[in-house]
Parts: C-alpha cells; structure tokens; sequence
C-alpha cells in the first residue's frame, strides 16, 4: 500500500529548461510534505517543504505546488542547471502518525546540456 | 562541522547472520533515525532514538533492533539476516522533540548485501 507514488522513474531535460516533478498521494490526514534530493553515495539531502496550509512555496529557483483536492504535490525547477540531475524523493508525514516520513520511490532527474 | 557519518560503508553477510551498522549524529543533534532503503524504493522507517530509547518504531519486526550511546551516536542491529534485508541502510540526525518540520540530516548509508 504506497501512500505517496512518484509515478515516473525517470525525467530527462534540457538545460535550461523547466523541470516539472509530481507526486500523489493517497493519505488524506498528510499534512506536510518535503522534497529531498539524492546524489549516488550520498545521503538525501533537504530541499524544499509546504505545509497543507499553504499551496505554494517557493526557494529560488524550486518551487513546489501542493494540489489538496487532487492530493497531489509537484516541484519545478527553473531554469535546470546540469547540477540539478540526481534522484528527487517526495516525502510525506502526518500528526497522527507522530510525523513518521513516508517516502515515495523517487524520480531521477538527468539534464541534457 | 562534521556531519552524519556512518559505518562500514558496504558490507557482505550471509543468511542467519548477525550485522551491526554504526552511525554518529551532526554536530549538536540528539536524535538519531534509521530507515531501510531498497533498491529502487524510497526509505522506510525503522526506528528513533532519543535519550538512548526507542521513541517511534515502523513496521519492521524485531529482528531489528537499535541502540543509542550517551554521545548521541547510534548503532542498528539486525539478527538472522534474510536475503530481503540487502539494502541501503540510512542514518538520520535531527533535534528531539523539535518540530515536525525539522530537517533530517542523512549519513551516506551502508550498503548492505546478504547472500
């Protein structure tokens, strides 16, 4: 039972480009959601967050958009930089659930120069 | 400032074996989280130790058990190895109680495979 689906494996872009990430949920009581980004021999590391009060938040260059009716929550990036390929991780938790993260599957990102 | 660390980086066992994997927490955290990340899956949550104690557990059995050391380092633990354990095993630091919106520093993992 995936509560939280990252529904594309991968995503190719070209540089410069918007890079747009999704995320769905099934969970109705999620109320925050985190995007972490992972390079290979790393550990994931934060990149942006948006409580369900809110259904926009933005950090530069990333913006992630939260949908509540859809339960679905996406991040762009724009304009891509070839740094930005790696593997992104939607993640969600809930106050009855003592905010144990649940994790999608992942997306790897590459861009194209 | 360093930050999470852990130990071995990969590691080989065989089935019905025993492993302990080790982790040392960011500077000035308290709060030590361990999650089992299979190959092309997301982490899962095993467990949370804070004050040397267990305070959340996922849904794992009790194969798998922790512990966590006045200097706030941690360490996993996992009996009688099934080959479904191999996988990345993820070590997390964070302030207790703190808000739900902190964030989770991760060491680089441990590679675990079991034959």
């Amino acid at each position: 039972d995936q509560q939280v689906k990252q529904n594309s494996p991968s995503l190719s872009v070209q540089e410069g480009r918007i890079s747009i990430l999704n995320c769905d949920y099934t969970n109705s009581m999620f109320d925050y959601f985190l995007w972490y980004k992972k390079y290979p021999a790393e550990g994931p590391t934060f990149l942006i967050s948006i409580s369900s009060i809110k259904d926009k938040n933005e950090d530069g260059r990333f913006t992630v958009f939260l949908n509540k009716s859809a339960k679905h929550l996406s991040l762009h990036i724009v304009p891509s930089q070839p740094g930005d390929s790696a593997v992104y991780f939607c993640a969600a938790s809930a106050m009855d659930s003592n905010y144990q993260l649940i994790w999608g599957a992942g997306t790897k990102l590459i861009i194209k120069p | 400032d360093a930050g999470v660390t852990q130990s071995p980086t990969h590691l080989i066992k065989t089935r019905g074996q025993q492993v302990t994997l080790r982790c040392s927490p960011k500077s000035g955290h308290d709060t030590v989280s361990w999650y089992q990340q299979a190959l092309g899956q997301g982490p899962q949550f095993i467990f949370q130790y804070y004050e040397e104690e267990e305070r959340q557990r996922g849904n794992f059995p009790d194969r798998f058990s922790g512990h966590q050391f006045p200097n706030y380092s941690s360490e996993l633990n996992v009996n009688a190895l099934l080959l479904g354990d191999s996988a990345l095993y993820l070590c997390a630091s964070s302030f207790f109680p703190g808000q739900h919106t902190d964030t989770q520093y991760f060491g680089p993992g441990t590679r675990l495979t079991v034959l």
